[in-house]
């Protein structure tokens, strides 16, 4: 069956290091989402991408980069992580065209100490 | 913008009654919505969607949701609770004239279902 997987499931690293967190879909969805969970908040989408080589900003992009180099593939940079990056990161993915629905990963613990 | 409110935070409702789960939206031109829910520690799965025709559009697990223009709303419904349907149920929606598939979500209202 197809599905989307994130990697890896927690994380805990320092201030100041570079993480990637890793997002895998199986669906040959063209679009790739990532969102930060905080209490609050709801889901606040970070970046997006509508194929490959695409990448656009989210609404809380600063500090976070992506690339798309094969449909299968969005992961997610934290440049140089924050306390404040702290949070719980999803992926989704959802076929182009009309409003399909999105498909979520399991989802990344991140603890940026 | 497009924005989603969910006034609460929490809903509490006996097993056997009926629920609601409130929605209200505000985009340029006509919405699409969305209904998902969140288990422990798992990720979002889709419930139901509203794109055009109906305005009560029936999901997975019984629910169903009713689309109010004038109201600008789009609450969650199910007719009988369980306990299993405790759980972080968020809204979404779609501005149909921005193109893409940019999701706003709500910031969530859990729901407890009690015996």
């Amino acid at each position: 069956d197809a599905e989307i997987t994130q990697s890896p499931r927690h994380k805990i690293t320092e201030t100041g290091r570079q993480v990637t967190l890793a997002c895998h879909q199986t669906w040959n969805h063209n679009n790739m989402f990532w969102y930060r969970q905080d209490l609050g908040h709801g889901l606040r989408l970070i970046h997006y991408s509508y194929g490959v080589q695409d990448t656009n900003k989210g609404e809380v992009s600063d500090g976070y980069s992506v690339s798309r180099s094969n449909t299968e593939d969005l992961p997610l940079t934290l440049e140089s992580a924050a306390s404040s990056q702290t949070s719980v990161y999803f992926c989704a993915s959802s076929a182009s065209g009309s409003p399909n629905e999105q498909f979520f990963g399991p989802g990344t613990r991140l603890t940026v100490l | 913008a497009q924005s989603v409110a969910q006034p609460e935070d929490q809903v509490n409702v006996a097993e056997g009654n009926p629920l609601t789960v409130k929605c209200t939206y505000s985009v340029s031109g006509n919405p699409y919505l969305f209904w998902y829910v969140q288990y422990p520690n798992r990720g979002l799965q889709f419930l139901l969607k509203y794109i055009t025709g109906d305005n009560l559009v029936k999901g997975s697990y019984g629910f169903e949701a009713e689309f109010n223009k004038s109201q600008t709303s789009f609450h969650l419904k199910k007719p009988s609770a369980l306990v299993s349907d405790s759980a972080l149920y968020f809204c979404a929606v779609r501005d149909r004239t921005g193109g893409g598939n940019k999701l706003t979500f709500g910031t969530g209202t859990q729901l407890k279902v009690e015996l």
